[in-house]
């Protein structure tokens, strides 16, 4: 059973480019969960979504950041018009029906030059 | 909604000392919580998790970690550390609804 998939790993933008991040859960696992972690900080929650359906998204900036999990395929982090501050490293989880434990992907490195 | 604070931003032992980094959480009702550990440049891996029943719980790489509710504490401990121990550790703590909260992460530096 392979892990969470996350790609590209490393993505190079320029201000005012997009970015898309893909995540493919574990197999059988329906439940995606996304997190930013900055330079030398923790992990902060962005947005937490089931198949076809965003359960909480509070951890989301208003604006320029959508996420996606459709019935079929991976679940996508869309950040528009790239600045800066949004380098980051973006990590995905997954979890089966709830158990409490979420799988963590390798990570995406955004650079933003 | 829950939060956790981890209060040593960084540690630094002596290889085959033995370890405890802290871990405090707020959280209403009983809480689900983790350890995690992430080696740099990758991403997190599982080393123990709380969920109920025994407030000791063992984990992977001879981690152990104990829940004290009166304290509202979920400290990690290892009584000897390996250079290979050497990495950044992050408590969480996660509710009901699955939506879980890391703290800002301890760095662990082993010393020869």
């Amino acid at each position: 059973n392979a892990g969470v998939m996350q790609n590209p790993r490393h993505l190079v933008r320029r201000r005012g480019q997009e970015a898309r991040l893909r995540c493919s859960p574990m197999k059988g696992h329906s439940h995606v969960y996304w997190y930013r972690q900055l330079p030398e900080e923790g992990l902060k929650f962005m947005v937490y979504l089931q198949k076809e359906n965003i359960i909480d998204e509070s951890g989301m900036p208003k604006e320029r950041f959508s996420a996606e999990f459709p019935k079929e395929g991976p679940s996508i982090l869309r950040i528009q018009q790239v600045v800066r501050g949004d380098s980051a490293a973006y990590f995905c989880a997954s979890s089966p029906e709830w158990d409490g434990e979420q799988y963590f992907g390798p990570g995406t490195r955004l650079t933003v030059t | 909604a829950q939060s956790v604070t981890q209060p040593d931003i960084h540690i630094t032992v002596s290889e085959g000392a033995s370890l405890e980094l802290r871990c405090n959480y707020s959280y209403g009702a009983t809480p689900y919580l983790f350890w995690y550990v992430q080696s740099p440049g990758q991403g997190l891996q599982l080393l123990l998790k709380y969920f109920s029943g025994d407030t000791l719980v063992q984990g992977i790489k001879g981690f152990e970690a104990e829940f004290k509710r009166s304290q509202s504490s979920f400290n990690l401990r290892k009584p000897s550390v390996h250079w290979s121990d050497a990495a950044e550790y992050f408590c969480a703590v996660a509710g009901n609804n699955n939506d879980m909260r890391f703290g800002a992460g301890t760095r662990l530096t082993v010393k020869p």
